[in-house]
C-alpha cells in the first residue's frame, strides 16, 4: 500500500480537463510544499512535470498545474491531448523517518 | 545535459544480493546541490523510494527496506551504488536511479531503468 493515495484512473475527452488527486497526511503532503508530479508512459522513464506543488520544470506545457489543500495536493490537465495519456505518480517529502514517498498512480485516459 | 544509466545483472537468484550501479554524465555526483536515489518499480504497479545518499556520504533509506539496503558513492568514478540483500520475488522490479534536488526535493534527472528479475 503506497503512503500516498491516488484514484487508479481518471479520464477526459480531448480538449477537457481532468484533475488528479494525491492524499497523505499532516506528516507529508500537508506539512511541507515539496509536492511534486510525475508523468510516465508505458516501458519509459517517469518525467517530472510540477514540482514544488505548483511550479512547472522549463519545456513542461502550461496546461499542467498543480495546487494543495491541507493534505491533499492535485495535478490538473487541461485541454487534454492525446499525448497526454499516461500514468501520473505524486511524490512528496515527508518526515525523518520516511523521507521521500510516492502516490499509488493514476491512469489517464484520452477519450 | 545531465545522463544517468543503470548497470547491473538482470537476474539474481533468491536470497542472493542485488547490486546496481548509476554511472552519471554530465554532471557531478560531489555537487553539494543534490542527492543521488534509487526508486523501484515492480511489474505493473507503482513507484517506490528506495533511498538516497549525499556525496558526503549521508545516507537516507525507506524504512521497509532500510534492514537490507546499502546505498554508497564512488566521487572518483562519479557512480552510485545500491545492494539488496537477502532479495525475494518481491524484490523484481524495474530499478530507476534517479538526481534528487535538495532545495526543492524532486527526482528531476531520471535514468532509464533497468529490470531485476528474482528468479532460481
Amino acid at each position: 500500500q503506497s503512503a500516498l493515495t491516488q484514484p487508479p484512473s481518471a479520464s477526459g475527452s480531448p480538449g477537457q480537463s481532468v484533475t488528479i488527486s494525491c492524499t497523505g497526511t499532516s506528516s507529508d503532503v500537508g506539512g511541507y510544499n515539496y509536492v511534486s508530479w510525475y508523468q510516465q508512459h508505458p516501458g519509459k522513464a517517469p518525467k517530472l512535470m510540477i514540482y514544488e506543488v505548483s511550479k512547472r520544470p522549463s519545456g513542461v506545457p502550461d496546461r499542467f498545474s498543480g495546487s494543495k489543500s491541507g493534505n491533499t495536493a492535485s495535478l490538473t490537465v487541461s485541454g487534454l491531448q492525446a499525448e497526454d495519456e499516461a500514468d501520473y505518480y505524486c511524490s512528496s517529502y515527508a518526515d525523518s523517518n520516511n523521507f521521500w514517498v510516492f502516490g499509488g498512480g493514476t491512469k489517464v485516459t484520452v477519450l | 545535459q545531465l545522463q544517468l544509466q543503470e548497470s547491473g545483472p538482470g537476474l539474481v537468484k533468491p536470497s542472493e544480493t542485488l547490486s546496481l550501479t548509476c554511472t552519471v554524465s554530465g554532471g557531478s555526483v560531489s555537487s553539494s546541490s543534490y542527492y543521488w536515489g534509487w526508486i523501484r518499480q515492480p511489474p505493473g504497479k507503482g513507484l517506490e523510494w528506495i533511498g538516497s545518499i549525499y556525496y558526503s556520504e549521508n545516507t537516507y533509506y525507506n524504512p521497509s527496506l532500510k534492514s537490507r539496503v546499502t546505498i554508497s558513492v564512488d566521487t572518483s568514478k562519479n557512480q552510485f551504488s545500491l545492494k539488496l540483500s537477502s532479495v525475494t520475488a518481491a524484490d523484481t522490479a524495474v530499478y530507476y536511479c534517479a538526481r534528487l534536488k535538495m532545495a526543492t526535493s524532486d527526482f528531476d534527472y531520471w535514468g532509464q531503468g533497468t529490470l531485476v528479475t528474482v528468479s532460481s
